[in-house]
C-alpha cells in the first residue's frame, strides 16, 4: 500500500505571495490532517478534514485554509506569506472507525519564505 | 483542558544503556495513544497504537505500555540508530475526536 504523499517537497517563496500544498492520503483513508512544525515549537495542528468537511481547526489565522476533494486528496493554502510561515508542513491520514484511526504522516513540504 | 506532556525533553544514553520515555496525559476520554519516531527534516514514523490500560506492544528494542494516566516507551539496549525525537499523541473521545501531540523527547544514543 502506498503511503501518504505530499507535493511539492520543497518550496521557496517570498513574503506576500501565496502557496498551495497538496496531500494524497493512503488509499481508503478519509481523514486528512495538516500540521506545521518549526524548530522548538513541535507539531502545531492546523486543521482536519473528513469527507470534504473541516472537522477540527487549530489556532491559526485565516490566511491558512484548506480543502478536501471527493477522492480524499487535500490541499492547504497560505495567503500573504510571512517570514514566520517558514516551516515543515506535514499531512497525515487515517481511517475513521475504532481501531483504524492511527495517523500516518507524509514526508512533509519544506516551505521557506524569503 | 486536554493535555499531553512528555518527559524528559532530551535524553543522552550510552549504547546499550536502557531507559524509558514518559508520556502523561489528561483527557476527558481516551480513544487511543500513539507513539511516533521522527528523524530531522522527515515526517513522523508510526511506531505503536495503544487503546486500553494494561496494553503493551513491542517492536525490536522498543516496548510501549499504557496506564490510565501515562504511557512509557521503554528502549532496551539502544543503538546509535535509535537516535531521534520520539513523539506521543492521544486521540480524545470528546467532541470531534481531536489528536493532541506532546512536544517530544529528543534521544541521542552515543556509540
Amino acid at each position: 500500500k502506498a503511503g501518504v504523499t505530499q507535493t511539492p517537497r520543497y518550496l521557496i517563496k517570498t513574503r506576500g505571495q501565496q502557496v498551495t500544498l497538496s496531500c494524497s492520503p493512503i488509499s481508503g483513508h478519509r481523514s486528512v490532517s495538516w500540521y506545521q512544525q518549526t524548530p522548538g515549537q513541535g507539531l502545531q495542528f492546523l486543521f482536519e478534514y473528513f469527507s470534504e468537511t473541516q472537522r477540527n481547526k487549530g489556532n491559526f489565522p485565516g490566511r491558512f485554509s484548506g480543502r478536501q476533494f471527493s477522492n480524499s486528496r487535500s490541499e492547504m493554502n497560505v495567503s500573504t506569506l510571512e517570514l514566520g510561515d517558514s516551516a515543515l508542513y506535514l499531512c497525515a491520514s487515517s481511517g475513521t472507525s475504532p481501531g483504524t484511526d492511527t495517523q500516518y504522516f507524509g514526508p512533509g513540504t519544506r516551505l521557506t519564505v524569503l | 483542558e486536554d493535555q499531553v506532556t512528555q518527559s524528559p525533553e532530551a535524553l543522552r544514553l550510552q549504547e546499550g544503556e536502557s531507559s524509558s520515555l514518559n508520556c502523561s496525559y489528561t483527557v476527558s476520554g481516551l480513544r487511543g495513544l500513539f507513539w511516533y519516531r521522527q528523524d530531522p527534516g522527515k515526517g513522523p514514523e508510526f511506531l505503536f497504537t495503544l487503546y486500553s490500560a494494561g496494553e503493551e506492544k513491542e517492536k525490536e528494542r522498543l516496548k510501549a505500555t499504557l496506564t490510565k494516566k501515562e504511557s512509557f516507551l521503554h528502549i532496551t539496549a539502544p543503538k546509535p540508530e535509535d537516535s531521534a525525537t520520539y513523539l506521543c499523541a492521544v486521540r480524545t473521545t470528546s467532541g470531534t475526536y481531536k489528536y493532541i501531540f506532546g512536544t517530544g523527547t529528543r534521544l541521542k544514543v552515543l556509540a
